[in-house]
């Protein structure tokens, strides 16, 4: 169990680039999550798969952002033509069940000049 | 809708002293209630969750949280402060039987004074 990683760690971007963040969960791990946490805030969450399929998308902050999980295993987040108000900590979460607790990769942090 | 309120930005106590870290929660069903740590660089570790069943909470670390419906309270306390208790914490709450994501509050930022 070599816990969630993420990758890149640290993102440093122009406005109006496209930015694509890794998630790899815990083998096993059949649902995955995604969050965003901005500076003094707690993390707000954005959007959940279970195995390949994505359950909940409405929480996804705009339609610059999306997400996928292709193979039921890693996921990867994709924010289009990135804005200053992107700049954030994007976190990742992955639980063996629904009920399940989630661990928490240590994130990537964007930064859009 | 379900919310989360942490009162206190940051707290500060001595080492040897009590933390208690306070957190209030809105849930239109029964809430599973969680609290993470948080040190700097790094992402999320669950400290201690309530699902059902008893009430008083034991984590790591030797922390421990009350679940007071009504109160709607899930405050987290810790008999002795230790210097590597500094850490942002985070309350975070999920209705019971709805949508996977958790909802958290803004968290408080634990200083420890020697």
């Amino acid at each position: 169990d070599t816990g969630v990683s993420q990758n890149p760690r640290h993102k440093i971007t122009k406005r109006g680039q496209n930015v694509t963040f890794r998630c790899d969960p815990i083998s096993e791990h059949n649902r995955l999550y995604w969050y965003r946490q901005t500076l003094g805030q707690g993390p707000e969450f954005l959007t959940y798969f279970q195995n390949e399929a994505q359950l909940e998308k409405s929480r996804l902050l705009s339609d610059r952002f999306s997400a996928e999980r292709p193979k039921g295993s890693f996921s990867t987040l994709e924010i289009q033509r990135t804005e200053q108000g992107d700049s954030a900590m994007y976190l990742c979460a992955s639980s063996l069940e629904r009920l399940g607790t989630q661990y928490f990769g240590p994130g990537t942090r964007l930064l859009v000049l | 809708a379900q919310s989360v309120t942490q009162l206190g930005s940051h707290v500060s106590v001595s080492e040897g002293a009590l933390v208690l870290l306070r957190c209030n929660y809105s849930s239109s069903v029964p809430p599973y209630l969680f609290w993470y740590v948080q040190y700097p660089n790094q992402g999320l570790q669950l400290l201690l969750k309530y699902t059902t069943g008893a009430t008083l909470v034991k984590g790591i670390n030797g922390f421990e949280a009350e679940f007071k419906k009504s109160e709607t309270s899930f405050h987290l306390t810790k008999p002795s402060a230790h210097m590597s208790d500094a850490a942002e914490y985070f309350c975070a709450v999920r209705p019971g039987g709805g949508a996977d994501g958790l909802t958290f509050g803004k968290g408080t930022h634990l200083i420890i004074q020697p």
